[in-house]
């Protein structure tokens, strides 16, 4: 069962910054946070992950708080090709329970 | 580089009627694979996951299996469908060592079943 809680969805301007939380209060010690994200009718795909240190990759930035118990992905300059639903995911195995997401839309 | 192939692409089966939907994975040796179903607005639901050929864990209990004959080769099957049964199946892929793994999607089957 997916152990992490996100808003249905969110919108946000073409070229400002997006910013999707996510709670995950139950994450054990040894899990990681995961974020992918889906665009229609195609397979997820990874975006970044972290486990208690924020992480920024080209794709985007993770920042997680010092209790571990939620996070954010941030999108530094938001395109309409970002218009996805996004994932956010707690594992410490290979084993992946993906929540509803974040259906993040995009307006120009 | 890691390629992963899901056929068909698009499935339309009547109700009763077997499944089977194959998954290939090529460039990697010894991955972890994983069949998902996501239904129509919702989010993926892990269905299989199989660490070694042979070695395969399952889910959710549910008309469908999973059977892994070749290091590379993933296969989800149905003996009977059901009206519930209609999805987008994805196949996924990651490195079978490590505890950090990101997975690798295919393009996935969209089956409908009337």
């Amino acid at each position: 069962d997916a152990k992490t809680t996100q808003p249905p969805s969110m919108d946000c301007a073409e070229g400002r910054a997006a910013n999707l939380p996510c709670n995950h209060s139950t994450i054990s010690g040894n899990e990681y946070v995961y974020w992918y994200r889906q665009i229609h009718s195609q397979g997820p795909q990874y975006i970044i992950h972290g486990l208690k240190n924020n992480e920024t990759n080209e794709m985007a930035s993770l920042i997680i708080t010092e209790d571990r118990k939620s996070s954010t992905l941030i999108l530094p300059h938001a395109t309409l090709r970002d218009t996805a639903v996004y994932y956010c995911i707690v594992s410490n195995f290979n084993k992946f329970y993906f929540g509803s997401g974040t259906k993040l839309n995009v307006k120009p | 580089s890691q390629t992963i192939h899901q056929w068909p692409a698009t499935l339309v089966q009547p109700v009763g009627s077997p499944l089977s939907l194959e998954c290939t994975v090529e460039g990697t040796s010894n991955p972890n694979l994983y069949w998902y179903r996501q239904a129509a607005g919702r989010g993926l639901q892990l269905l299989f996951y199989s660490i070694g050929i042979d070695q395969i864990s399952s889910e959710v209990p549910q008309n469908l299996s999973a059977s892994r004959p070749q290091d590379r080769q993933f296969i989800l099957s149905s003996k009977k469908l059901l009206l519930s049964d209609s999805g987008f199946y994805l196949c996924a892929w990651a490195l079978g060592t490590g505890s950090v793994n990101e997975q690798f999607f295919g393009p996935g089957t969209r089956l409908t079943v009337l």
